[in-house]
């Protein structure tokens, strides 16, 4: 069945730092994929997406193209900042139409300045 | 424009109480999620809606758990015979449409039951 697996967290950097965080999905066809985050006490907002394979979603500098050969929808950003410091969710559509989506674990990201 | 916004946002209640939480999603979207997230944990589906069909239940997790929409806006997800178990933070999103739509969440709602 469809699935989205996130690298476990948390991930701790300093600021200034490049950051990734891996996610792999499996899928039927090509959904569109997600990445949100959640800011301490609030709820999730999207960050970005990607509507099919070789896109790149991009918001807040960070980068995530959607690679259908890997199956993969790694997030990443050259210089993370403080105010980064979040959760971060992988997330995809189940397939087979309907509605539900599958989101990740997710990733908790610390940045110390 | 206003976003998804609800209520309350923190609920402390002794077990065996109900509870209701309450969620305005954004004007004109047709559809409404309920997930449920606990401490550490990923988000796990509960129930959704989608205009005027019949919603799908099948995340909720026992038959404490009930929710409902009204006139295709505001819902109501009401928790019967609270356990601690059901402490959790209670998220509510909309979109425009199912599937391939970027959900919108409100900021959750705390409920702590002692």
């Amino acid at each position: 069945g469809d699935s989205v697996t996130q690298m476990e967290g948390p991930v701790t950097l300093s600021e200034e730092a490049f950051l990734t965080i891996n996610c792999t999905y499996t899928a039927t066809g090509y959904p569109s994929l997600f990445w949100y985050v959640q800011y301490p006490g609030e709820g999730l907002q999207l960050l970005l997406k990607a509507t099919k394979a070789d896109d790149k979603g991009s918001n807040k500098g960070f980068e995530a193209t959607y690679r259908k050969e890997t199956t993969s929808f790694h997030l990443e950003k050259g210089s993370v900042q403080v105010s980064d410091s979040a959760v971060y969710f992988c997330a995809l559509p189940k397939s087979g139409g309907g509605f539900k989506t599958i989101f990740g674990a997710g990733t908790r990201l610390f940045v110390k300045a | 424009g206003a976003g998804v916004s609800q209520s309350p946002s923190n609920k402390v209640t002794e077990k065996g109480k109900d509870v209701e939480l309450r969620c305005d999603p954004i004007s004109g979207h047709t559809a409404l999620y309920w997930y449920r997230q606990s401490l550490g944990q990923g988000l796990e589906f509960l129930i959704y809606f989608q205009g005027n069909s019949a919603p799908d239940k099948s995340g909720l997790p026992s038959d404490r758990f009930s929710a409902e929409r009204t006139g295709g806006s505001v819902s109501t997800l009401t928790i019967q015979r609270t356990q601690q178990e059901d402490s959790a933070v209670y998220l509510c999103a909309s979109s425009t449409r199912r599937g391939q739509e970027t959900q919108y969440f409100g900021p959750g709602t705390r409920l702590l039951v002692l």
